[in-house]
């Protein structure tokens, strides 16, 4: 159980255009999802804590017009990456976590970005 | 600010153990979690610690001082399977984010 997906894979686009990346709870009820930026061979980035039905928390430094999250159920969230441009180019992972186990988070399994 | 520090690298040979110690620095503390990730993969949940001690689970087994800032996970019986980056992260408060270490690559050798 507690498996979370994401969608696309990976996807290569232009500069200047936007990218919409899905995460989505497939066997439970995601009350928090988190969306996280990793380059290669560093660590997790925090960008965004998401609720259903709220406005996403950035953290300091991250653009949320750049960057921007609709959590809009109890099992999706999506982030997306608007005018996007080669900077933008990394691993992006959500994850999830429920009541009763906050404790841990499910990740998903990611999305590579390319941005030419 | 916060950090968490743990070494970049560590490489050892099958059947060895492994400890990977992290310290931490933070404005808030609620636990200390390990997650494992396999290059091009997902962060995979290990352990979680609330409370000083060790817990064990199965060849993996996770320990945790608050008083020092400390905590480590510790690879026995090391398998080829087992080279992946291992992360310790920081829990600030239940049902919140995640604040993880640098991480620690874990090489394992024939």
């Amino acid at each position: 159980g507690a498996v979370v997906s994401q969608h696309p894979s990976r996807v290569i686009c232009k500069s200047g255009t936007s990218v919409k990346i899905e995460c989505r709870s497939l066997d439970f009820q995601a009350t928090t999802m988190f969306w996280y930026r990793q380059f290669p061979k560093k660590s997790l980035m925090l960008m965004a804590t998401s609720n259903e039905g709220s406005k996403a928390t950035y953290e300091q430094g991250v653009e949320k017009d750049k960057f921007l999250i609709n959590h809009a159920s109890l099992t999706l969230s999506t982030l997306t990456v608007t005018s996007a441009h080669p900077e933008d180019s990394s691993f992006y992972i959500c994850s999830a976590s429920f009541v009763g186990n906050y404790n841990e988070q499910f990740f998903g399994p990611g999305t590579r970005l390319t941005v030419l | 600010g916060q950090s968490l520090e743990q070494p970049s690298e560590v490489t050892a040979v099958e059947g060895a153990i492994v400890q990977i110690n992290c310290t931490y620095q933070t404005s808030g503390f609620y636990g200390l979690s390990w997650y494992q990730q396999h290059d091009g993969g997902a962060p995979t949940f290990l352990s979680y610690n609330a409370l000083d001690g060790l817990e064990e689970t199965g060849r993996f087994s996770s320990f945790l001082s608050r008083s020092d800032s400390y905590g480590y996970l510790l690879l026995q019986e090391l398998q080829m399977k087992d080279s992946a980056s291992y992360f310790c992260a920081v829990l600030k408060a239940a049902g919140n984010k995640l604040t993880f270490g640098g991480g620690t690559r874990v090489l394992v050798k024939p």
